[in-house]
C-alpha cells in the first residue's frame, strides 16, 4: 500500500533553514513526490516535484530558498532564509495506479 | 494566469445531494486533467477523484465510490463533482486542482475551495 509519512510538526527560527522530511513506504522508494504548502485560509500551493535521483522541477513564481533532494525512500523539502510567511502545512503527495496519496502534513512554526 | 474557482458548496442534511463546480481559466482546460481534494475540520488533505482531459478516464478515491461522480464539460471550462448519499465524514472544504500537461502526477494549481457542510 502506498503511504506516505511526515512528521507532524517542525520549528525553526526567522531566517535559519528547515528541512522537511517524508517517507515512501517499502517499494516504493522509486516513486517521485510533490511538495505543497497551505497556508491559512488560502488554496494549497504547489512547490515542487522531487524525483528519486534528488532532481527537482519547481512550480511557477517558487522562491530559491525552496529546495528539494532524496535519499533512498525518503524525500526533503529544505526552506532556507525562513520568512514568517513560511510559517504553513506542508504537504506530500504521490501518485500511481489510478490513485493519489498525501502525508499528514508537517506544521511549521517559524520562531 | 491559471485560475481555478470553485462553487456550490453548502449545508446539506445527510443522505442529501449536492454538486460542486469549478471553473477553469487561463490554459487550454481540455488538454489537462483535474482534480478534486478535500480537507476535513482539523484534517489533512485528502484526495477525493481526478478525471482525465477528455473525460474518458475517471479515479475515485474507496471513500466516496459509488456515491460521488465527476465530469467536465470543455465547451464551458468548467470541472463537476456530483455528490449523492452524503455523511457527515464528507463535511470539508473541497478544491480542485489541475494536473500538468499530458501527466497523471503532481497537482500544479489549485482553487481556493468551497465548503461543504453535511449535517442535520
Amino acid at each position: 500500500q502506498l503511504v506516505l509519512t511526515q512528521s507532524p510538526s517542525a520549528s525553526a527560527s526567522l531566517g535559519a533553514s528547515v528541512k522537511l522530511t517524508c517517507t515512501l513506504t517499502s517499494g516504493h522508494s522509486s516513486y517521485a513526490i510533490a511538495w505543497h504548502q497551505h497556508q491559512p485560509e488560502k488554496g494549497p500551493r504547489y512547490l515542487m516535484k522531487v524525483n528519486s535521483d534528488g532532481s527537482h522541477s519547481k512550480g511557477d513564481g517558487i522562491p530559491d530558498r525552496f529546495s528539494g533532494s532524496s535519499s533512498g525512500a525518503e524525500r526533503y523539502l529544505t526552506i532556507s532564509s525562513l520568512q514568517s510567511e513560511d510559517e504553513a502545512d506542508y504537504y506530500c503527495q504521490t501518485w500511481g495506479a489510478g490513485l493519489w496519496v498525501f502525508g499528514g502534513g508537517t506544521k511549521l512554526t517559524v520562531l | 494566469e491559471v485560475q481555478l474557482v470553485e462553487s456550490g458548496g453548502g449545508l446539506v442534511q445527510p443522505g442529501g445531494s449536492l454538486r460542486l463546480s469549478c471553473a477553469a481559466s487561463g490554459f487550454t482546460f481540455f488538454n489537462n486533467a483535474i482534480s478534486w481534494v478535500r480537507q476535513a475540520p482539523g484534517r489533512g488533505l485528502e484526495w477525493v477523484s481526478a478525471i482525465g482531459g477528455s473525460g474518458g478516464s475517471t479515479y475515485y478515491a474507496d471513500s466516496v465510490k459509488g456515491r460521488f461522480t465527476i465530469s467536465r464539460d470543455n465547451s464551458k471550462n468548467t470541472l463537476y463533482l456530483q455528490m449523492n448519499s452524503l455523511r457527515a465524514e464528507d463535511t470539508a472544504v473541497y478544491y480542485c486542482a489541475r494536473l500538468p500537461l499530458g501527466e497523471f502526477s503532481t497537482l500544479d494549481y489549485w482553487g481556493q475551495g468551497t465548503l461543504v457542510t453535511v449535517s442535520s
